[in-house]
């Protein structure tokens, strides 16, 4: 059974920094993995998508990585600012099924 | 292009009673997927459909139910409610039309229904 974890639950830093999010599963047989954004009470937004064949994936000011054979994937945001402030969510397509991690709480102190 | 559009937004409803959320995804999307969020189990996918049938179907109870239109737009009900169906449902849609692209497509997701059972 495919289980994804997240690590750390939350994260405070301060404006400016460079921060690594962690994404971990469990069964290396997936079809891709997503991270999303959801900040509070909202729904959720697509920040980067990789397919079971890519080891990266870049848009801006964030990159994120996949490696199958060790179940790891993360997320480096580049020079954080207060907007990035969000729950940060990784979901792996398996197994005909999506699961999804319990996510990372950032805040970015200004 | 518009994005995925669900309402109501907001609901308050009463054990026992039913309610129907709906879901209108971006424009030549046509498959739908259901979530529900919660602070314990967090999200959790209810099902999907794609070209008004159901492909995937999550664990949750009978009373969960959904359909899908001609025009792609897509409701799920949940009958008999009780306090624990108190979540933030989410809809999402998806460009990808192979079978498995819920889980191989990038999802696009609305700002959900927040539904409190009292």
């Amino acid at each position: 059974k495919q289980e994804v974890t997240q690590i750390p639950a939350a994260l405070s830093v301060p404006e400016g920094e460079n921060l690594v999010l962690n994404c971990s599963f469990t069964d290396s047989a997936i079809y891709n993995l997503q991270w999303f954004r959801q900040d509070p009470g909202k729904g959720l937004t697509s920040l980067l998508l990789i397919q079971s064949s890519q080891r990266e994936q870049t848009s801006g000011r964030l990159n994120a990585s996949l490696d199958k054979s060790s179940g790891r994937s993360t997320l480096y945001i580049a020079a954080s600012q207060p907007g990035d402030s969000a729950t940060y969510l990784c979901a792996v397509g398996s197994n005909y099924q999506l699961i999804w991690g319990a996510g990372t709480k950032l805040i970015i102190k200004p | 292009k518009a994005g995925v559009t669900q309402t109501p937004r907001y609901l308050i409803k009463t054990r026992g009673q039913q309610v129907t959320l709906s879901c209108s995804p971006i424009s030549g999307h046509r498959s739908v997927s259901w979530y529900q969020q919660t602070p314990g189990q967090g999200l959790q996918f209810l099902f999907e459909y794609f070209s008004e049938t159901q492909r995937n179907k999550g664990n949750f109870p009978g009373r969960f139910s959904g359909r899908q239109f001609s025009n792609s737009r897509s409701e799920m009900n949940v009958s008999t409610l009780e306090l624990g169906d108190s979540a933030l449902y989410l809809c999402a849609s998806s460009p990808s039309e192979g079978t498995g692209s819920l889980w191989t497509g990038e999802l696009f997701f609305g700002e959900g229904s927040r539904l409190t059972v009292l």
